[in-house]
């Protein structure tokens, strides 16, 4: 299996529910990042890791709690999220961070998250 | 702030030609990237800019102009596949990527 791999593709959760969203990458890359993109709008940066250390949390709620235990792996744990928090989580990543080697992300596919 | 500015959507003919702006108004620039989304996937790589020109590959070009603030998709023979968003992005001084929301490309027979 290649590339990045989202699971679930879609999720249904009401607002006292606890999830996790799961992200693995197979291209060998060092840096992993989360996206927010609702409709319409920008893709919204939430944070960025660099082997395995978290280098950017772009002022995410702490209801949104991420994990990275190795570099392949990331994981974004939810709790008690709010009917604004509906959109599609994407998982990317890049052979190195910006800046330091300069590479394109490679995206999955999205979790399609519905706050009920 | 900082702002990618790019139209929300676009309608073309199959077997036509598509330009496809944006312009960007960051501090500092490393870089522009151009990715295509089609609905329920995942954004895929297009091409990169970091200098001043047009960069070919196949059907599909971009060109980029630093002093301006400006680059364009331009996409060839457009087939029916070819409908989706198109996603302007660039690199600041500091390495931030910032992003357009999209351009929905719809093309009809």
């Amino acid at each position: 299996e290649t590339g990045v791999t989202q699971t679930p593709r879609h999720l249904v959760m009401g607002m006292t529910n606890k999830k996790s969203l799961k992200c693995e990458q197979h291209l060998g890359h060092n840096a992993m990042y989360w996206y927010k993109q609702s409709a319409k709008k920008p893709l919204e940066l939430m944070f960025v890791y660099n082997f395995k250390e978290q280098t950017e949390n772009n002022s995410v709620p702490s209801r949104f709690s991420p994990e990275c235990p190795n570099s392949s792996h990331l994981f974004l744990h939810l709790h008690t999220l709010q009917p604004e928090d509906s959109a599609l989580y994407l998982c990317a990543s890049s052979q190195e961070e910006a800046g330091l080697g300069g590479s394109p992300l490679h995206f999955g596919n999205g979790t399609r998250l519905t706050v009920t | 702030g900082q702002n990618i500015d790019q139209p929300t959507e676009m309608t073309a003919t199959e077997g036509a030609i598509v330009q496809i702006n944006c312009t960007y108004q960051t501090s500092g620039f490393n870089g522009l990237f151009w990715y295509q989304q089609h609905a329920g996937e995942a954004p895929t790589f297009l091409s990169y800019n970091v200098l001043d020109g047009l960069e070919e590959k196949g059907r599909f070009s971009s060109f980029l102009s630093r002093s301006k603030g400006y680059s364009y998709l331009l996409l060839k023979e457009l087939q029916m596949k070819d409908s989706a968003s198109y996603l302007c992005a660039s690199w600041d001084s500091n390495y931030q990527l910032i992003w357009g929301a999209g351009t929905k490309l719809i093309i009809k027979p």
